[in-house]
């Protein structure tokens, strides 16, 4: 069975400093990995997605992620932060055709940008 | 544009009463979902369903049903028998399994 976990419920850094956000993964074979992120009482925005290809993946709002595949890692980062990145930032992983189709999400990281 | 559409944005209701919440797809996604937010517990799956006339159960989905006439729609009811309605309900769409969710804005249902 797959399985998501972000170990921080939550996330303090100040703005124009670096941020990470910590994901990482269980699933059988190749995964399908998501980031999402949601502002209160709205639906969840996809980020960025790793497939397969570079390690690196580039999404929106400046953010980045890196697949590990030894450390079973995905983590979210942003060079520097802004005070309107403040929000619930969840991941998610899907296996590839063949496996389950159902996305699976971790319990959600808050990030909190002091100005 | 397209779009995943939820309503009402907000809902109140009597305990007792079943209350139907509506969602509605424009992206010809074949797959739709209904998940549940709890503060503190991430997303919880209801419902899901991968093609219209077919849907299957998630991993909370008892005193909930939904239906998929249509590949545009997948409403969730809410009926008395789930014993803690109150929550944020999200609605969401995909395509194949490389592509990301598409969510509504969601639904808060508050029943007292």
């Amino acid at each position: 069975a797959q399985s998501v976990a972000q170990p921080e419920d939550q996330v303090n850094v100040a703005e124009g400093n670096p941020l990470t956000v910590k994901c990482t993964y269980s699933v059988s074979g190749n995964p399908y990995l998501f980031w999402y992120v949601q502002y209160p009482n709205r639906g969840l925005q996809f980020l960025l997605k790793y497939i397969t290809g570079d390690n690196l993946v580039k999404g929106s709002y400046g953010f980045e992620a890196e697949f590990n595949k030894s450390q079973t890692s995905f983590h979210l980062k942003k060079p520097s932060a802004l005070v309107s990145d403040s929000a619930l930032y969840f991941c998610a992983v899907r296996e590839p055709p063949g496996g389950s189709y159902i996305p699976t999400f971790g319990r959600g990281t808050s990030l909190i940008v002091h100005p | 544009d397209g779009g995943i559409t939820q309503s009402p944005k907000y809902l109140f209701r009597k305990e007792g009463q079943n209350v139907t919440l509506s969602c509605e797809q424009n992206l010809n996604h074949d797959a739709m979902y209904w998940y549940r937010q709890d503060p503190g517990q991430g997303l919880r799956l209801i419902y899901y369903s991968q093609i219209v006339n077919d849907f299957q159960k998630g991993d909370i989905a008892e005193g909930y049903s939904v239906s998929r006439e249509k590949k545009e729609s997948f409403p969730l009811t809410v009926t008395s028998a789930q014993k803690n309605p109150t929550a944020f309900y999200l609605c969401a769409s995909s395509g194949r399994s490389d592509s990301p969710l598409h969510f509504g804005n969601g639904t808060r249902l508050t029943v007292t």
